[in-house]
């Protein structure tokens, strides 16, 4: 069974960049595309970007000019950065795995339980 | 970018009755790529269905998917008291990959 887990600081100053890594277990990230998805207190839901294995990645291109994501086969691990970071950032952050593992746009399952990160200022 | 939207926003029913949600989309949703999503309070959201009519793994046959183009249903053909949360659609058939503002079903 895939699990994901999300990590790293609650809280985070304006201006600052926020750091999160999700650690795969129960499959190897070497396949599949995998995302970051966050919604905001109450909010709906908005993809943030996918990266693959072999290092291609697409950004939503609201988020585009701030995002940076990476991957670590070695340790089945996927982090995202977001810079420059305002209180419109605050929100839950949740990695997923793409549902079809041929395809660069897909469904997400599963999920992890996501991670509240709170800009302050 | 594709914005769907869904309706109702809210959704007041009783166990038992019938569900139906609609997301409609700006354009049409290629080779009908959509996907639906349950979330309760504190959860990650929850698979349902994807490629518009294909239920995910476990997820119980009173869920159904139907549509195509920029037209949209989920139906919940009895409600069990589980099935009170939000719900989320969602395309992937062009980039960037949008959500609906989701549905929310309460008890009536």
């Amino acid at each position: 069974q895939v699990q994901l887990q999300e990590s790293g600081p609650g809280l985070v100053k304006s201006s600052e960049t926020l750091s999160l890594t999700c650690t795969v277990s129960g499959a190897s990230i070497s396949s599949y595309y995998w995302n970051w998805i966050r919604q905001p207190p109450g909010k709906g839901l908005e993809w943030i970007g996918y990266i693959h294995f072999s290092g291609s990645t697409n950004y939503n291109p609201s988020l585009k000019s701030r995002v940076t994501l990476s991957i670590d086969t070695s340790k089945n691990q996927f982090s995202l950065k977001l810079s420059s970071v305002t209180a419109a950032d605050t929100a839950v952050y949740y990695c997923s795995r793409g549902g079809s593992w041929s395809s660069q746009l897909n469904w997400f399952d599963p999920w992890g339980q996501g991670t509240l990160v709170t800009v302050s200022s | 970018e594709i914005v769907l939207t869904q309706s109702p926003g809210t959704l007041s029913l009783s166990p038992g009755e019938r569900a139906t949600l609609s997301c409609r989309a700006s354009q049409s949703v290629s080779s009908s790529y959509l996907a639906w999503y349950q979330q309760k309070p504190g959860q990650a959201p929850r698979l349902l269905i994807y490629d518009a009519s294909s239920r995910a793994t476990g997820i119980p046959d009173r869920f159904s998917g139907s549509g195509s183009g920029t037209d949209f249903t989920l139906t919940i053909s009895r409600l069990e008291p589980e099935d009170f949360a939000v719900y989320y659609c969602q395309q992937y058939g062009s980039s960037p990959q949008t959500f609906g503002q989701g549905t929310k079903l309460e008890i009536k």
